[in-house]
């Protein structure tokens, strides 16, 4: 699977819009771009993911460059609760059977009042 | 999304002794289960995939006589670790893999005194 890098680390204000960038470079044409995240001393929780198109759900939004080589995850607004390690992976496979998630380090994203 | 328990959320015990951790998928039928390890101010690390009826494959430098995993059923596996030492304090977390996601539980904060 692609390697991504992400930021150790972002800050946002409460009710602006967190962008949290991830690069890509490497990743391979049947490679998914997912974003989960972990609130501490939690499970990660799945959060979006895509292919090649823009993504949008009821927690955020994911945009991925035309050449694929990046993206950037959106919350739209940003609550104190959105304080949380974010992970950017890139894994191959349709079925969630094909292929565990290889987290990395990710990005500590901190909501401040 | 689907849900996965983990069952204890929190155990403390004795060096040399086993303990048992259960996952379960609440509302979906898992056939592969992944177990992660996270040290504290670390990222999740694959322990071992399981997948229902057949034996686990364990990543590299994973003890499989140490950490016993029991996939039985479509919705339940269970991580053993047995003979506990201290080093293997740590936060166990499991996920089920439905469709092109893998659903994470809670976590189980195992404490080896």
């Amino acid at each position: 699977d692609a390697k991504t890098t992400q930021p150790p680390s972002m800050d946002c204000a409460e009710g602006r819009a967190a962008n949290l960038p991830c690069n890509h470079s490497t990743i391979s044409g049947n490679e998914y771009v997912y974003w989960y995240r972990q609130i501490h001393s939690q499970g990660p929780q799945y959060i979006i993911h895509g292919l090649k198109n823009n993504e949008t759900n009821e927690m955020a939004s994911l945009i991925i460059t035309e050449d694929r080589k990046s993206s950037t995850l959106i919350l739209p607004h940003a609550t104190l609760r959105d304080t949380a390690v974010y992970y950017c992976i890139v894994r191959v496979g349709m079925g969630g059977s094909q292929g565990n998630l290889i987290f990395g380090k990710g990005t500590k994203l901190s909501v401040k009042p | 999304g689907a849900v996965v328990s983990q069952h204890p959320s929190r155990v403390i015990c004795k060096s040399g002794t086993s303990v048992k951790i259960e996952c379960r998928s609440l509302d979906f039928q898992a056939t592969t289960m992944f177990w992660y390890r996270q040290f504290p101010k670390k990222s999740l690390m694959l322990m071992a995939t399981s997948n229902e009826g057949s034996k686990a494959t364990y990543e590299q430098g994973v003890e499989k006589d140490k950490f016993l995993i029991n996939h039985a059923s479509l919705t339940l596996s269970t991580l053993t670790v047995t003979s506990a030492h201290p080093e293997d304090s740590s936060f166990y977390i499991c996920s089920g893999a439905w469709g092109r996601e893998q659903y994470f539980g809670p976590g189980t904060r195992l404490t080896v005194t």
